[in-house]
């Protein structure tokens, strides 16, 4: 399989714990994208990459949040204090500059549950 | 900044059937791209169809068509032939000339009754 993965899948935490996703993007992809997305709603961006250069924050990315995208492969994103309102699909996307058509393609995403 | 708005939170279709999926968006910018992402229960997010704003022809996959109405900033998605495995989540996206990222509609849930 060659499309995006992200691990874990689910992750149950409580309130006030710090959690890390993972994202492995399709592997000629160089842009890579986080989005958030709540019960009812479309994603919300969050951040992107390109190669190793985080080139974009929302104003939805509070301090609690922060991305990496080390030798421009994969990503992790990290939550620090969880709180319950971060309960939430994580969802990473990539792209590929070089294909011009600003097409994403996206994960499975990673649950996370808040307690 | 852009929004995109998608008024129909839910639409039915006898299998078979053709049915339209409404979006507009708002923006001040000349080169945009537009697509629909089908995201059916519990499973990922995929690219049905996207569309060039300079392009002036509507973009078709098979039994997906657009029509792209750029003056009434206008993307609807016409699904021909309904079938079961159509059912899911529709969401309508936008991003601007750059490397930006998706800004999403709050999608339409698309019932298939058979």
């Amino acid at each position: 399989d060659t499309g995006v993965s992200q691990n874990p899948r689910h992750k149950i935490t409580k309130r006030g714990q710090n959690v890390t996703f993972r994202c492995d993007p399709i592997s000629e992809h160089n842009r890579l994208y986080w989005y958030r997305q709540t019960l009812g709603q479309g994603p919300e961006f969050l951040t992107y990459f390109q190669n190793e250069a985080q080139l974009e924050k929302s104003r939805l990315l509070s301090d609690r949040f922060s991305a990496e995208r080390p030798k421009g492969s994969f990503s992790t994103l990290e939550i620090q204090r969880t709180e319950q309102g971060d309960s939430a699909m994580y969802l990473c996307a990539s792209s590929s500059q070089l294909a011009g058509g600003r097409e994403q393609f996206f994960g499975p995403g990673t649950r996370l549950t808040v307690l | 900044a852009q929004t995109v708005t998608q008024s129909q939170p839910e639409m039915s279709v006898q299998e078979a059937e053709t049915v339209t999926l409404s979006c507009t968006y708002d923006t001040s910018e000349s080169d945009y791209y537009l697509f629909w992402y089908k995201q059916p229960p519990s499973r990922q997010m995929i690219l049905v169809i996207r569309q060039e704003a300079y392009k002036q022809q509507n973009a078709t996959e098979n039994r997906f068509s657009v029509n792209f109405q750029k003056a009434a900033k206008s993307f609807s998605l016409k699904i021909s032939d309904s079938q079961l495995g159509d059912a899911a989540m529709y969401f309508c996206a936008y991003t601007g000339g750059g490397a930006d990222g998706l800004t999403f509609g709050k999608g339409t849930h698309l019932i298939i009754q058979p």
